[in-house]
């Protein structure tokens, strides 16, 4: 299993360019999330989606666009890029565990830069 | 969810225990505490979680005090490859969205 890819690895933007960036799982999960990190800190949560075709506002979610159209993949738009989207972003994913514990597994993130 | 409190950096020598303390004063019944590590820039990598118990897997111990408003991450033996840093975080374990809120970790540095 690939577990959790993400694609591009890196990027360079110009300011008011736009970008998806696609996550994509192997592992059946249901839950799916968008992190980003910026230099020094934790991650933060930007969207998350509990199923396909639905999709939910996590802490930061300004400037950013989902969708879930396959379970498997779970797309992060950035439609006019700002230099202040400057980051990393990672990916993860986690069974729907109904009453049990809930682990989510992260990809190997992207690095974006916007000039 | 609840907030977590963690010092912001640690050394240990190596293969020594490292000791990583974590407050969560405001957790509820529900959360489970889980803590992840990330090295270097990867993406962060699940250690262990516990609800009430104290829970030993083949990469920690983690210890829960008894009115869970603190843990103890213990890694046994340190080793240069645990240098990372290491985050605890608390989440609701009942059906519900699952989110995590990262505070900033501890930067363990294992010392040779």
């Amino acid at each position: 299993n690939a577990g959790v890819t993400q694609t591009p690895k890196f990027r360079v933007l110009k300011t008011g360019q736009s970008m998806t960036l696609l996550c994509a799982q192997d592992m059946n999960h249901e839950y799916m999330y968008w992190y980003r990190q910026d230099p020094g800190m934790g991650l933060r949560l930007i969207h998350y989606s509990v199923g396909e075709g639905t999709t939910a506002k996590g802490e930061v979610p300004d400037g950013y666009n989902v969708s879930r159209l396959k379970k498997q993949n779970f797309l992060l738009g950035l439609e006019s890029a700002a230099p202040s989207q400057t980051s990393v972003y990672f990916c993860a994913s986690s069974y729907k565990g109904g009453n049990s514990y809930n682990e989510q597994f992260f990809g190997p993130g992207t690095r974006l830069t916007v000039l | 969810d609840a907030k977590t409190t963690q010092p912001p950096s640690m050394d240990c020598a190596e293969g020594r225990a490292a000791n990583l303390p974590c407050n969560h004063s405001t957790i509820s019944g529900n959360e489970y505490v889980y803590w992840y590590r990330q090295i270097h820039s990867q993406g962060p990598q699940y250690i262990i979680h516990g609800l009430k118990n104290n829970e030993t897997n083949e990469m920690a111990s983690l210890i829960i005090t008894e009115d869970r408003k603190s843990s103890t991450l213990i890694l046994p033996h340190a080793t240069l490859r645990d240098t990372a840093v290491y985050y605890c975080i608390v989440s609701r374990g009942s059906s519900g969205t699952y989110k995590y809120i990262f505070g900033t970790g501890t930067r363990l540095k294992v010392l040779a």
